[in-house]
């Protein structure tokens, strides 16, 4: 099956600085999305983005589907930022499977 | 907004026991999947269910795991005889025909 892998595993912030999250995925596919999950373990959907460039206020992201590759990225972290990002991908026709997450600790 | 709503938020059940999780997906949505997040670990796809039948199904749902749609609104997920492995976040999820998933905010079980 598709693996999806995501980089880095950890990433320790001052409030303010920006950041890059990193997402490989093994095959080509139909979808893919960056979550966030707060601390409360909820699964906020950030970004459906199988292809191309989207922002959202200080979150924007990018996929280059040809090279297999996804980046978010985050400008002026703050606090309220910190939590677990996860990527997910699927194919046409599969279920969504994610990585395992990159922990971002933001600190003020 | 639309939201995928789940029910109950928590749940603690004694090992063997049956248990229900239940999510109502987004209204107009076609497909439903469940999901589960064991703590500290990613999230691993269960089963989904597309025009009333399973559509695809992981090696973890084995015969103690069923699905329901029974009344066109509620999608339901059945632990027929709980083990503490199966202490998990479990998230149901809905999209309709473009890929897009959208997810509920989760039932934590916690098998005693």
């Amino acid at each position: 099956g598709i693996q999806v892998e995501q980089s880095p595993p950890d990433l320790i912030l001052q409030e303010g600085a920006n950041s890059t999250l990193r997402c490989n995925f093994s095959d080509s596919v139909n979808n893919l999305q960056w979550f966030h999950q707060n601390p409360w373990g909820q699964l906020i959907n950030l970004f459906y983005i199988p292809s191309g460039t989207k922002q959202n206020g200080r979150l924007s992201a990018t996929t280059v589907a040809t090279e297999r590759y996804s980046l978010l990225y985050i400008s002026s972290s703050q606090t309220t930022d910190s939590g677990v990002y996860f990527c997910a991908v699927n194919q046409a026709g599969t279920a969504l499977i994610f990585g395992k997450g990159t922990t971002l600790s933001v600190s003020s | 907004e639309p939201e995928v709503t789940q029910t109950p938020s928590h749940q603690v059940t004694q090992m063997g026991q049956e248990v229900i999780l239940r999510c109502v997906p987004i209204s107009n949505h076609l497909y439903f999947y469940w999901y589960r997040q064991i703590l500290g670990q990613k999230v691993e796809f269960l089963v989904s269910f597309y025009n009333n039948e399973i559509s695809e199904k992981s090696e973890i749902f084995d015969d103690q795991f069923s699905v329901e749609r029974p009344d066109g609104s509620n999608f339901t997920l059945k632990i027929r005889s709980t083990k503490l492995e199966d202490s998990a976040m479990y998230f149901c999820a809905s999209r309709i025909w473009t890929y897009e998933a959208f997810f509920g905010q989760g039932t934590r079980l916690t098998v005693v």
